[in-house]
């Protein structure tokens, strides 16, 4: 286990284009979050799976954004119709339930919309 | 509201001078915090937790919480100490952590 992979690693699209991220967390985690950092920002959560169940959803995740865990295992994060202000860096971490929050970060995907 | 605050974007200082990276917090419950490293090309990562008390590579933080922070101190800094640092707010059962903006930790020959 390589621990929390992500890819891709960047992505440059269009405005109004449709992306989507993968995110494979260490095996025996059974939480996976995902978190949005802009530059000069620290990373501002969006969504969380126990297992397949999105328990949490941001705010700042809108109508746009979709993520599935469908198995409990990899994770989705769509992006629909992409906006400028959509440009990030969007980060994956996966945690046991029990324990202190103790993520793993994955590498990020870096996303710019032009 | 839970909030983090560090409040220094960046501290540089000299090797072998102390360091102390501020972090304040609110939050009404009972807090878990904890410190974040980023070094320069590397992925984030844990660099300690409250509720362990570790020192981690020199590195220790003590919650005080009268005064609401958890700051990160090290008596000698070292050049491979460089490196981004955020404090994080634990929220509740969820594991979902509120991250402060981060301070940028250069430390000169």
């Amino acid at each position: 286990d390589t621990g929390v992979s992500q890819d891709p690693r960047h992505k440059i699209t269009k405005r109004g284009q449709n992306v989507t991220f993968r995110c494979d967390p260490i095996s025996e985690h059974n939480r996976l979050y995902w978190y949005r950092q802009t530059l000069g920002q620290g990373p501002e959560f969006l969504t969380y799976f126990q297992n397949e169940a999105q328990l949490e959803k941001s705010r700042l995740l809108s109508d746009r954004f979709s993520a599935e865990r469908p198995k409990g295992s990899f994770s989705t994060l769509e992006i629909q119709r992409t906006e400028q202000g959509d440009s990030a860096m969007y980060l994956c971490a996966s945690s046991l339930v029990v324990g202190h929050y103790g993520y793993t970060f994955g590498s990020g995907t870096r996303l710019t919309v032009v | 509201a839970q909030r983090v605050t560090q409040p220094e974007k960046l501290l540089s200082v000299f090797k072998g001078a102390p360091v102390e990276l501020k972090c304040n917090y609110s939050y009404s419950g009972s807090p878990e915090l904890f410190w974040y490293v980023q070094y320069s090309r590397q992925r984030l990562q844990l660099l300690l937790r409250h509720i362990s008390r570790e020192s981690i590579k020199g590195f220790t933080a003590d919650l005080n919480k009268g005064e609401t922070s958890f700051h990160l101190k090290k008596p000698f800094a070292q050049e491979e100490d460089s490196a981004m640092y955020y404090c994080a707010l634990g929220s509740g059962n969820t594991g979902k952590l509120i991250f402060g903006q981060g301070t940028t930790l250069q430390v000169k020959p």
